[in-house]
């Protein structure tokens, strides 16, 4: 599974809280992804990191922020949770030895009350 | 930016026959197209990929198959089985973004 796992794996949390999301890879990737999963709309890019510092929008990037402040963590924090950013979150890499091919995490999932 | 289309949304086939996948993409500088299998309550998982110099890769049961022409790519299972239901997902990448189908829940029936 390409050394990356995210925490937590599950997550309730209320409207209005800010919520952080761990992403950590092992393998010294160079890009990291965050995704939202909905029915009907496949996977969504969030943001993603090209280095350490260096990151850049998605398409769904509203109510979204981001940091990674080491190689091997990407955090994705929303400031004030809402409804509407109930999904299943997964963070991916990309950039290593392989290449462009992209691994994923497992997955968190958000719900928010 | 790019945009990419999968269809059917849905498959259904019985065992041992074969399911194809249709994607088309938009932007001509993508280069790289993945095809993932995600399983109820699991990650996308890497199946096969092709880069835009080749029109055609296969491991195994499965083949994907690109025009650059027309700007589409296809994945091709083979001699179905029941655990190859799942939800298959197309991507389109010029390197560092990745852009993805909507997906399409694969049904094999014994």
């Amino acid at each position: 599974d390409a050394g990356i796992t995210q925490s937590p794996r599950h997550k309730v949390t209320e409207t209005g809280t800010p919520v952080t999301l761990r992403c950590h890879q092992t393998e010294n990737h160079r890009y990291m992804y965050w995704y939202r999963q909905d029915p009907g709309h496949g996977l969504r890019l969030i943001h993603y990191s090209y280095g350490v510092k260096d990151t850049d929008k998605g398409e769904v990037s509203d109510g979204y922020s981001v940091s990674r402040s080491k190689t091997e963590d990407f955090l994705l924090t929303l400031e004030s949770a809402t409804s509407s950013q109930t999904s299943v979150y997964f963070c991916a890499i990309s950039g290593g030895l392989r290449g462009n091919e992209q691994f994923f995490g497992p997955g968190t999932r958000l719900t928010v009350l | 930016g790019e945009n990419v289309e999968q269809h059917p949304s849905t498959l259904s086939v019985q065992e041992g026959d074969s399911a194809v996948i249709k994607c088309t993409y938009s932007d001509s500088a993508s280069n790289y197209f993945p095809w993932y299998k995600q399983e109820l309550g699991k990650r996308p998982q890497l199946i096969i990929d092709i880069r835009s110099n080749v029109g055609e890769k296969k491991d195994q049961r499965i083949a994907v198959t690109l025009n650059k022409t027309a700007k589409h790519f296809s994945l091709h299972i083979t001699e179905t089985q029941p655990e190859d239901s799942a939800v298959y997902f197309c991507a389109a990448s010029t390197g560092n973004q990745f852009y993805f189908g909507t997906g399409t829940s694969l049904t094999v029936i014994p």
